[in-house]
């Protein structure tokens, strides 16, 4: 099938670490992207991953991905209240196809 | 234009009304969606353009939906008779290339549909 399957939720405590995972479908996806939606926006892109890589990073984002279980993480370190949003992870046959989603919930 | 741009923001509308979603892409894009996002829900995939033609139809919900793109710019998205399960948030995003060489995909700020 199509769908690429994310957890729903996700609450943290500003500063500690994050991980949002997503199972995607099609292994031979040549890219794989994190894309986040602040309340009352549109996506924007956050990271990305060539699929012949293991481990990107970026600043406080790290993307972890395992091609044998189809497995795609993205992990962002000393979280901060602005990091509040919903993560979407996504992978490209001939179209976007987005996971469902990950709200990311910060506490002070 | 600098971004993608969806007009109106917000439409509220009464049950069989028909109403039109406009999405104005990044200038040279080929490649546009899109896509309904429902209320806690992800994002639902709707169509896809490269250039003027619609390789994939596929996630149209029904045929009360349909979507058209001229000169590989502007593109609308027509609901018919709309129901009230068509509330939600149309996005649109457009990208410089389609198919598995789309890199980054620029969204608009999405047109709230509300049905009542």
């Amino acid at each position: 099938g199509e769908d690429v399957e994310q957890s729903l939720f996700l609450s943290v405590r500003e500063g500690d670490s994050s991980v949002i995972n997503c199972t995607y479908t099609d292994s031979s996806s040549t890219y794989l992207y994190w894309y986040k939606q602040e309340p009352g926006a549109g996506l924007q892109l956050l990271t990305y991953i060539f699929s012949n890589m293991d481990m990107k990073q970026d600043q406080r984002l790290t993307v972890l991905l395992n091609k044998k279980d189809k497995h795609l993480s993205l992990r962002i370190a000393d979280t901060q209240t602005g990091d509040s949003a919903i993560y979407f992870c996504a992978e490209i046959t001939y179209k976007y196809i987005f996971g469902t989603g990950t709200r990311l919930k910060v506490l002070a | 234009g600098a971004g993608v741009s969806q007009s109106p923001s917000n439409k509220v509308t009464e049950k069989g009304k028909d109403v039109e979603l406009r999405c104005d892409p990044i200038s040279g894009h080929t490649a546009l969606y899109w896509y309904r996002q429902s209320l806690g829900q992800g994002l639902e995939f709707l169509i896809y353009f490269q250039g003027n033609s619609a390789p994939d139809k596929s996630g149209l919900p029904s045929d009360r939906f349909s979507a058209e793109r001229t000169g590989g710019s502007v593109s609308t998205l027509t609901i018919q008779r709309t129901q009230q399960e068509d509330s939600a948030v149309y996005l649109c995003a457009s990208s410089l290339e389609g198919g598995r060489n789309t890199g980054e995909l620029f969204f608009g700020e999405g047109s709230r549909l509300t049905v009542l």
